[in-house]
């Protein structure tokens, strides 16, 4: 059973801070992302990568970073967190070529004050 | 960029049949797949549809898709109460690669 793990489900920050999310997949997959779920907005695609130490911009980059030193690991890091921050992160990872689902963690809800 | 629509709420009698539709912009979307979200829980995948299919039918659900018309639709046969959850249509344009979403369509089922 693939399992993708996100590090916390409930998360309370300050503005300003520099926040980290942590998301680990445990079957060898290549490809991993980071999403943010809001309301009515869907799945908005923030970075994702394609191999280790690889990582591409997606649709709403801004005022985040990741870093993927190792394959089984995809950390999202907010710099400098801000209030319009405040969403449902949801990490995925899938395999290259294959037809079926990219897996989802259970997600981290962030709030920041 | 790919844009995907969705209507944002279905209310469905339990027993009755639900059809929640998607549409996309981007002709070379060739993997469309449907999600399901619980409350409080992650994306599970319900089924998906290569761009050179028009339809698939897998237990209670039947996938339409009309690729001159970029219209994608989710019919569930028989809705019961543990269908109640939000449903996401998402295109790929490669297998495994990014998903581009909907804004997902929240599905009420009366009993």
């Amino acid at each position: 059973d693939v399992k993708v793990t996100q590090s916390s489900r409930y998360l309370v920050k300050r503005t300003g801070e520099k926040v980290f999310l942590e998301c680990v997949q445990d079957m060898d997959h290549e490809n991993m992302f980071w999403y943010r779920q809001d309301p009515g907005l869907g799945l908005r695609l923030i970075y994702f990568s394609y191999d280790v130490k690889m990582k591409e911009k997606g649709d709403i980059p801004e005022g985040y970073s990741v870093s993927r030193e190792k394959k089984e690991r995809f950390s999202l890091i907010l710099e400098s967190a801000s209030t319009n921050q405040t969403s449902m992160y949801l990490c995925a990872s899938s395999l290259t070529g294959r037809t079926t689902e990219a897996f989802f963690g259970q997600g981290t809800r962030l709030t920041v004050v | 960029g790919e844009d995907v629509e969705q209507s944002l709420f279905l209310s469905v009698r339990e027993g009755d049949s639900s059809v929640i539709n998607c549409t996309y912009t981007d002709s070379s979307s060739t993997y469309l797949y449907w999600y399901k979200q619980e409350p409080g829980a992650g994306l599970q995948l319900l089924t998906y549809i290569f761009s050179n299919m028009d339809m698939k039918q897998d237990q209670r659900l039947t996938v339409l898709l009309n690729k001159k018309d970029k219209h994608l639709s989710l019919r569930i046969a028989d809705t019961q109460t543990g269908d109640s959850a939000i449903y996401f249509c998402a295109v790929s344009k490669a297998a495994g690669n990014k998903l581009t979403f909907g804004g997902g369509t929240r599905v009420l089922v009366k009993p």
